[in-house]
């Protein structure tokens, strides 16, 4: 089946500094790719939709200058989190359609 | 109103028993539904779609009422093993999918 590799699982930063998140399909291409992130106790948020060769298209609330995203190849999309501060902290996780869905392992991000 | 709404949690049941869990959503134009289950601090992984005759995968059964936008999981003969958090999921055909809040489920011995 189609598998979507996501790295880092667990990351802690720094207040004020910058993290990379990388979403790749393994067996497949991901023209889409969809980022979220869930809040202890919450259910996962839309933040993005991620197109190859074009500009991310993000949910009401999230800041594109904050979470840059960038989808370069069908194989490949990521997630940076700039200027990361403790609010930030939270799971981050990525998903392609491939004719169902299949997503990340999910991305643990603790800001310091 | 949320476009995804459950039941709120959490089911604390015995071996065996059998489980309901309910879910509405609020978009008429929605298309794709599915159950995900998520275990503790790992990503969702999909349990079974669901379809408007309904439909059946071993002790699960899930079904789904297009007029009362209102979609249904049923858990028989519970297993420790089901212990989870189970997310009703619903989306357009194709593109982005909206989560509910998700209900926790604990089977106890």
């Amino acid at each position: 089946g189609a598998v979507v590799s996501q790295h880092p699982s667990r990351v802690i930063c720094k207040s004020g500094t910058s993290v990379k998140i990388e979403c790749r399909s393994l067996d497949f291409q991901a023209t889409t790719m969809f980022w979220y992130r869930q809040f202890p106790k919450q259910s996962l948020m839309l933040m993005a939709t991620s197109n190859e060769g074009s500009k991310a298209t993000y949910e009401q609330g999230v800041e594109k200058d904050k979470f840059l995203i960038n989808h370069a190849s069908l194989t490949l999309s990521t997630l940076t989190v700039t200027s990361a501060h403790p609010e930030d902290s939270s799971f981050y996780i990525c998903s392609a359609e491939w004719g169902g869905y299949t997503f990340g392992s999910g991305t643990r991000l603790t800001v310091v | 109103r949320k476009e995804v709404e459950q039941d709120p949690g959490p089911f604390n049941v015995p071996e065996g028993a059998t489980v309901a869990f309910n879910c509405t959503y609020s978009n008429s134009a929605s298309q794709s539904f599915f159950w995900y289950r998520q275990d503790c601090r790992k990503e969702p992984k999909l349990l079974m779609s669901v379809y408007s005759s309904g439909n059946e995968d071993g002790r699960f059964t899930a079904q789904l009422n297009r007029a009362s936008q209102y979609i249904s999981l049923l858990i028989r003969d519970s297993k420790l093993s089901d212990s989870a958090t189970y997310l009703c999921v619903v989306g357009p055909r194709g593109g982005k999918l909206i989560f509910g809040q998700g209900t926790e489920l604990s089977v106890k011995p």
